[in-house]
């Protein structure tokens, strides 16, 4: 039972290039997210998807776009990538909105 | 800005002994998560208390709530090296917005 993968693990951008950050649950849970992880600045929600079909806006959705394929993926996508993504991000599912999150080991990217 | 904000910030502790990390929010919640994060991994789930309970365990663990003074305390008991990690607290706000809101967490030493 894999969980929670995301990939790549790691990554370098060039700002202004574009790359789309994937990850897959199989546990058949409903609600999936996408955390971003800054150091002295917690967890931040970039998006998230309470159901198959459905997308919302997190604390901090600029610059960046989502798209739940299907009940098992949920995809980010950086259109023209900047310093300031620097991050390591997160994705994570649950059964249910505000459920336990189960959680990727995150993928770390650099933009220079 | 963050919901949950944990106190200390840090905290470095000796084997057997116990460590207790606290969390303040600002809004009122439906429930209250802690997660683990060990290093260069991804955020794993431990306990999570509704807003009507007062305290809730799980093996070492001891959670209470007390949504007059809106803020939490996670106790670890007996604490071992094992338990070296950082510390999150979570909430998901009032009104089931399907967002879970991340604190900037409590980093735990634990000496051997």
């Amino acid at each position: 039972n894999a969980g929670v993968t995301q990939t790549p693990k790691f990554q370098v951008l060039k700002t202004g290039q574009s790359m789309t950050l994937q990850c897959a649950q199989d546990m058949n849970h409903n609600s999936m997210y996408w955390y971003r992880q800054d150091p002295g600045m917690g967890l931040r929600l970039i998006y998230y998807s309470a159901s198959e079909g459905t997308t919302d806006k997190g604390e901090v959705p600029n610059g960046y776009n989502v798209s739940r394929l299907n009940k098992r993926e949920f995809s980010l996508r950086l259109e023209s990538a900047a310093p300031s993504q620097t991050s390591v991000y997160f994705c994570a599912s649950s059964e249910a909105s505000i459920a336990p999150l189960h959680f990727g080991n995150g993928t770390r990217l650099t933009v220079t | 800005s963050q919901q949950g904000e944990e106190d200390p910030q840090a905290l470095s502790i000796q084997e057997g002994e116990n460590a207790t990390m606290n969390c303040s929010y600002k809004t009122s919640i439906n429930n209250l998560q802690w997660y683990r994060q060990n290093s260069g991994r991804g955020l794993v789930h431990l306990i999570l208390i509704r807003s009507n309970e007062r305290e809730k365990h799980s093996g070492r663990l001891r959670v209470t709530l007390d949504t007059s003074k809106k803020s939490s305390s996670l106790l670890i008991t007996a604490s071992r090296a094992a338990d070296t990690a950082s510390y999150f607290c979570a909430t998901a706000p009032g009104g089931n917005t399907g967002k879970l809101i991340f604190g900037q967490g409590t980093t735990l030493q634990v000496k051997p």
